[in-house]
């Protein structure tokens, strides 16, 4: 099984629908991170979490809000989803520490109409 | 404020025909830099972590290896199955997130 899954995989929905992209991980990471992918503009952070009680906003945060419902699941809301909002999402988790590697999930595919 | 830059953005090379990325990096106090492999439409996957100057790690076809101020990501007689994009990115002092640069998209023609 995946240490990092992603549900749902592919979304089509329209303007103004809320949407929620989950997260879960057994990799133990108290560290989770929600990132967007556009074509040449890269991975960009939306909100990252140390622990359950901690949430940040990241470089994009506006339009998008996140739960972390236990140490393994984070989960992104789009409370109105417009076009520009077409990406493709990716959660990611992390140890922190010493060591600081980032482990990314497959990613979800979302597509406003 | 820590940034990453890639280059080239794209690369093109024929079967057997050896390269290298750069990234160049700033950074206030580096904790690592990481490479990670990307195929189109998937996760980034982790491949190496550099912690600090003079270090070099393998992997099958890849080598990377970090100055203090870039890392190299060396591809030695390449096949087509390293056509991907290659990501670099960065970890600083304290609690701040990584830092990604934006990619070499490199293609390995058979």
């Amino acid at each position: 099984d995946a240490d990092v899954t992603q549900t749902p995989r592919n979304r089509i929905t329209k303007t103004g629908k809320r949407i929620m992209l989950e997260c879960s991980q057994t990799k133990g990471h108290d560290r989770m991170y929600w990132y967007r992918q556009d074509p040449g503009l890269g991975l960009r952070l939306i909100y990252y979490s140390f622990d359950v009680k901690d949430i940040n906003k990241g470089e994009i945060s506006d339009g998008y809000s996140v739960s972390r419902q236990a140490q393994a699941k984070f989960s992104l809301s789009l409370e109105s989803a417009i076009p520009n909002q077409t990406a493709l999402y990716f959660c990611a988790t992390g140890s922190g520490g010493l060591y600081n590697e980032q482990f990314f999930g497959p990613g979800t595919r979302l597509t406003v109409l | 404020e820590d940034q990453v830059t890639q280059s080239p953005e794209a690369l093109r090379l024929q079967e057997g025909e050896s390269s290298s990325l750069n990234c160049s990096y700033t950074v206030s106090g580096l904790r690592g830099l990481f490479w990670y492999r990307q195929d189109p439409g998937k996760g980034p996957e982790f491949l190496f972590t550099l912690y600090s100057a003079g270090e070099e790690k393998e992997k099958e076809r890849l080598k990377a290896t970090l100055t203090k101020k870039e890392s190299f990501l060396h591809i030695t007689a390449p096949k087509p199955e390293d056509s991907a994009t290659y990501l670099c990115a960065v970890g600083g002092r304290g609690n701040t997130p990584l830092v990604f640069g934006k990619g070499t998209r490199l293609s390995v023609i058979a």
